[in-house]
Order: structure tokens, then sequence, then C-alpha cells
């Protein structure tokens, strides 16, 4: 069974900033928090993972609570091309357990 | 150049064929792994290989055979097809198998198997 809880759907505005949460309440201190995405029809891709501190890249940010119990990933302008399936996730044993994520859809 | 690819890209197929999904990485990854996706959308490990050892195996019927002939291959191979094997097939790899260490998991784009 997935670790993780996520929303099942979120809506957002083309060029608006959206916040998709997780919460990861078993998390161990020495699991990273991985985030990926599936776009219609394709396999998942990574997005962005860390351990504590927040992070940033050219796709996204993660924000990762103090107690490390949950995070959220930015996306700082959704485009329609962002409309895709968000997993976050982090190792259960030797591989990663996906759940069912939460499904973005973009409004232009 | 594609990372991870795998072929075919579609399959369907009749009940009682065998068939096989071949998937390649150039990225020069030790883990390579194949996932399952069904028609409610959960993706789900099946196998996973480390320089050409099975390092997990979870459960899944035995007519579902892994080969690694070498560590840029794993290949999924499967017997008496059933209609509960249709499903989109994925190839993924990552450097090491050391998940902990926040290693990134490549997928390929999917083999969508269909039985009748």
């Amino acid at each position: 069974d997935a670790k993780t809880t996520q929303p099942n759907s979120m809506e957002s505005n083309e060029e608006e900033p959206v916040h998709l949460p997780c919460n990861h309440s078993t998390i161990s201190g020495t699991d990273y928090i991985h985030w990926y995405r599936q776009l219609p029809s394709q396999g998942p891709e990574y997005v962005i993972h860390g351990l504590t501190s927040n992070v940033n890249n050219r796709m996204a940010s993660l924000a990762i609570a103090e107690d490390r119990k949950s995070s959220t990933l930015i996306l700082h302008r959704a485009t329609l091309r962002d409309a895709a399936v968000y997993y976050c996730i982090y190792n259960y044993g030797q591989n990663f357990v996906f759940g069912p994520g939460t499904r973005l859809s973009v409004l232009p | 150049d594609t990372a991870v690819s795998q072929t075919p890209k579609y399959l369907v197929t009749q009940m009682g064929n065998d068939k096989s999904i071949k998937c390649e990485q150039n990225l020069g990854h030790d883990t390579m792994y194949w996932y399952k996706q069904d028609s409610k959308k959960f993706l789900k490990i099946m196998f996973s290989y480390n320089n050409k050892e099975l390092i997990i195996n979870e459960t899944v019927p035995n007519r579902f055979s892994p080969k690694s002939p070498d560590k840029a291959h794993l290949n999924l191979h499967i017997n008496s097809l059933e209609l509960g094997d249709s499903a989109v097939y994925f190839c993924a790899s990552s450097q090491t198998a050391a998940v902990r260490s926040g290693n990134t998991i490549y997928f390929g784009e999917g083999s969508w198997l269909t039985v009748v």
C-alpha cells in the first residue's frame, strides 16, 4: 500500500501557481521524498526530490515541512502541458510504492 | 536518443499466447525494473534487477519471467496470457538499487498489452 496521502484531483488556471500537497506521516528520517508526474499516455517522469530542505529546479519547487510529515510541490506558473497525474512517493523497502496520485487539470 | 526504450509499444494478442516485451537503457545504470499499470491506473512494481541479478520479485504469477542478458537490458516474457494481463507495462532504470539515497528512476514510454 502507498505510504502517502494526496488529493485525488485538483484544478488550476493557466499561468497561476499550483500547490500540490502530500502527507507522509510515517516517513523515516533518512527517506527522500520524491515527486513524479505522468502525462497522458506516457511513462512517469521525475520532477523533484528532497530530504529536509526546500528544493528548487527548473520544473518545480518542493517545500518540506519541518517535521517532514508533509510536503508541497509547487508549480510556479501552470501551463496546459502540466496537466498530469502527480505522484508523491518515498521508498518502501527496496522500491518505490506509487499511490493513485493527484490528477491536475489546468484550465485555459 | 531515448534513455529507456521498450518494444513493442502496442501489442494485441489472444489468450493463451506467449509474448515478450524488450527493454533497453543507454544510461549506464545498474538497476532495471518492470512496473505494471492496470486499468485503475495503479502503478505496481513487478521485478527489479541489479547488475543482472534479481533483487525484487513481487507477488507476480510465475507465468511472468524476466530475463536480463546484461545490465542494459531487461526483457519480460509472459506465458499463457490471460485477459487480466491486459495492462500497460513500464520498464525503468536507476543508477543503483539504493532507493533510500535519493536515486531517480527513469521510465520508458510503456507497452500497451491487450489480451483478447
